[in-house]
């Protein structure tokens, strides 16, 4: 079945340094890829998501590729800061209908951020 | 718009004791879902429905029961609670299914904690 392997945590980072969070899936043909963030206390926001190989999703600074070649999708961000501390998640979601796979999204383990002032 | 809201927030049951979850969203979604994080575990799929009037099992449905109210509403039942059901669970929603090109984003709700003495 599909599955997402996540860096582990925690991660502590000083502001302005640069982040990456490793990501690497198993699952059949194409999944659709996707990081959310959990910030203390709230639920999951969709960060950014990429839906074919070699499509890169960006938002608020952060960046992923969809690397077919290596399945990975790893997060990074040039200059991070103490807003960015919060839970990221990595994601797919399969697109074989039979399998059942197309209709949830399978989830790593969460990495913990924290960025120091 | 609220997006996806769930009720209660916080809850305490004892062992054998029943309650609700409930979730509603507001943005016209024909799937919904619920999860359960646990600690180091990601989130795992309880239960979810693809569209109105259909439910089917996730990846850990033993302990539940949902109900589709209709479009909005999708309730997550515990019969008879049990200390390994204390987690943190989140409904979520989605335009569509995979295989229909930017609709399987999933919103999720803010969460319910949930412990089982």
């Amino acid at each position: 079945g599909d599955s997402v392997t996540q860096m582990e945590g925690p991660v502590t980072l000083s502001e302005e340094a640069f982040l990456t969070i490793n990501c690497t899936y198993t699952a059949t043909g194409y999944p659709s890829l996707f990081w959310y963030v959990q910030y203390p206390g709230e639920g999951l926001q969709l960060l950014l998501k990429a839906t074919k190989a070699d499509d890169k999703g960006s938002n608020k600074g952060f960046e992923a590729t969809y690397r077919k070649e290596t399945t990975s999708f790893h997060l990074e961000k040039g200059s991070v800061q103490v807003s960015d501390s919060a839970v990221y998640f990595c994601a797919l979601r399969g697109l074989v209908i039979s399998s059942g796979s197309a209709r949830q999204l399978t989830f790593g383990s969460g990495t913990q951020l924290t960025v120091l002032p | 718009n609220a997006g996806v809201t769930q009720t209660p927030k916080f809850q305490v049951l004892k062992t054998g004791q029943s309650m609700t979850l409930q979730c509603a969203q507001d943005m016209n979604h024909n799937s919904m879902y619920w999860y359960r994080q646990d600690p180091g575990m990601g989130l795992r799929l309880i239960y979810y429905s693809a569209s109105e009037g259909t439910t089917d099992k996730g990846e850990v449905p033993n302990g539940y029961n949902v109900s589709r109210l209709n479009k909005r509403e999708f309730s997550l039942r515990l019969e008879s609670a049990a200390p390994s059901q204390t987690s943190v669970y989140f409904c979520a929603s989605s335009e569509g299914i995979s295989g229909s090109t930017g609709k399987d984003t999933q919103y999720f709700g803010p969460g319910t904690r949930l412990t089982v003495l």
